[in-house]
């Protein structure tokens, strides 16, 4: 079945650093969302980004959508020690039924 | 508002015992659905409703799971009888629409010794 990678596995920057992840798909898609998790407050809805929509903004995040390369990415601009967590893409995935899968998530690690 | 809710939030249960798990999630959420995630894994869809009507469950292995959802508002979800690879966080989500974001609970840490 369909389902997202995301790229790196793990990540470990310098707080005020940017960081960035890829999630890649293997069928088209209508939307795909950006999950954060960490231990304090559980699975986080952080951006849904639809198919006809290149990129978006919320605060420090910035993700991009390219269907040719079925492909996204998920940037964090200066980022700080709460940002460790792992984040994960949801794609969408209709056969008969509407659902998301997630991917296997990138851990970040923010070292102050 | 509140978010959604899950009990209990840790269980500890031997090998071919019975184990079920409880979710509310947010008012006037019509869709549910119910997850596994393993350390190191993502969530893992095992089963999805639309009020009280299952829309998918291709990855819920029935003969030890089930789940219903009475009355389109809370939900159970229950292992029996219960495996070693069985241990996990189950996870519980609501959205609005089967399209729109997922609100997660906090889930329930399961151990099967």
């Amino acid at each position: 079945s369909q389902q997202g990678e995301e790229d790196p596995q793990a990540l470990s920057i310098q707080e005020g650093e940017n960081a960035t992840m890829n999630c890649s798909y293997k069928t088209s898609i209508n939307n795909l969302q950006w999950y954060r998790q960490n231990s304090g407050r559980g699975l986080v809805h952080l951006i849904l980004i639809r198919s006809n929509e290149r990129e978006k903004h919320s605060g420090r995040l910035r993700v991009t959508l390219d269907t040719s390369k079925k492909s996204s990415s998920l940037l964090i601009t200066a980022s700080r020690a709460a940002d460790t967590a792992s984040y994960f893409c949801a794609t969408d995935y209709t056969s008969g039924t509407y659902k998301y899968i997630f991917g296997t998530g990138t851990r970040l690690k923010v070292l102050a | 508002e509140a978010g959604v809710a899950q009990s209990p939030r840790y269980k500890i249960i031997e090998k071919r015992q019975s184990v079920a798990f409880w979710c509310n999630p947010i008012s006037g959420h019509a869709t549910l659905y119910w997850y596994q995630q393993i350390l190191g894994q993502g969530p893992k869809l095992l089963i999805q409703f639309q009020n009280n009507g299952v829309v998918d469950d291709s990855q819920l292995p029935k003969d030890r799971f089930s789940a219903e959802r009475l009355k389109g508002v809370d939900s159970t979800l229950k292992i029996q009888p219960a495996k070693l690879e069985d241990s996990a966080v189950y996870l519980c989500a609501s959205s609005l629409t089967t399209t729109a974001e997922q609100f997660f609970g906090p889930g329930t840490r399961l151990t099967v010794l």
